[in-house]
């Protein structure tokens, strides 16, 4: 099973700040086979990015997915007032899929 | 677009089965894996397996034995049966579409297991 570990657990930051989120394969299945997620309190998660750098429909350009292999980053520009929630990786290179434990961006 | 509907039973006694079935509307029902995937409150997203519209499955290991999926092509829908529930399986379960990743997502469901 490959094992995501999301860091940091909390990022504290100010709307119109950068938030890096990082997320860490425990081995790598497929180069780029990642995806990451926003959830809200009380709703399903939201796809944002797949295949580690591609945006899925109707999401903003301040939402960017970098790496490859083992390393994955998600890159929020400018953090809008929305943008505050928590976020999740899952690999979908090897089975089980699995998702990372989550970075829960807050208002600082 | 594609919309997923799902419903079930809401409160359980440990021991019991947990049934939920989602209907999928707007869009192709075929040539897609449809997944159910769980998050305890307060906590992350466990994927517990998926489903073919011709009725190949794939289990997380870590529920393999309790978990049995079924679907119904003709109604645009499938279902997730967990037996032998403990309060562990405590859970929002959801259903999803998968490509690889999930999307889109069904409303989620509330499943509390109680005596």
């Amino acid at each position: 099973e490959i094992v995501l570990t999301q860091s940091p657990g909390t990022l504290s930051l100010s709307p119109g700040e950068r938030a890096t989120l990082s997320c860490r394969a425990s081995q790598s299945a497929s180069s780029s086979s990642l995806a990451w997620y926003q959830q809200k309190p009380g709703q399903a998660p939201r796809l944002l990015i797949y295949g580690a750098s591609s945006r899925a429909t109707g999401i903003p350009d301040r939402f960017s997915g970098s790496g490859s292999g083992t390393d994955f980053t998600l890159t929020i520009t400018r953090l809008e007032p929305e943008d505050f929630a928590v976020y999740y990786c899952q690999q979908y290179g090897g089975s089980p899929l699995t998702f990372g434990g989550g970075t829960k961006v807050e208002i600082k | 677009q594609v919309q997923l509907q799902q419903w079930g039973a809401g409160l359980l006694k440990p021991s019991e089965t947990l049934s939920l079935t989602c209907a999928v509307s707007g869009g192709s029902f075929t040539g897609y894996y449809w997944s159910w995937i769980r998050q305890p409150p307060g906590k992350g997203l466990e994927w517990i397996g998926e489903i073919h519209h011709s009725g190949s499955t794939n289990y997380n290991p870590s529920l393999k034995s309790r978990v049995t999926m079924s679907v119904d092509s003709s109604k645009h829908q499938f279902s997730l049966k967990l037996s032998s529930v403990t309060a562990a399986d405590t859970a929002v379960y959801y259903c999803a579409r998968v490509e690889g990743w999930f999307d889109p997502w069904g409303q989620g469901t509330l499943v509390t297991v109680s005596s």
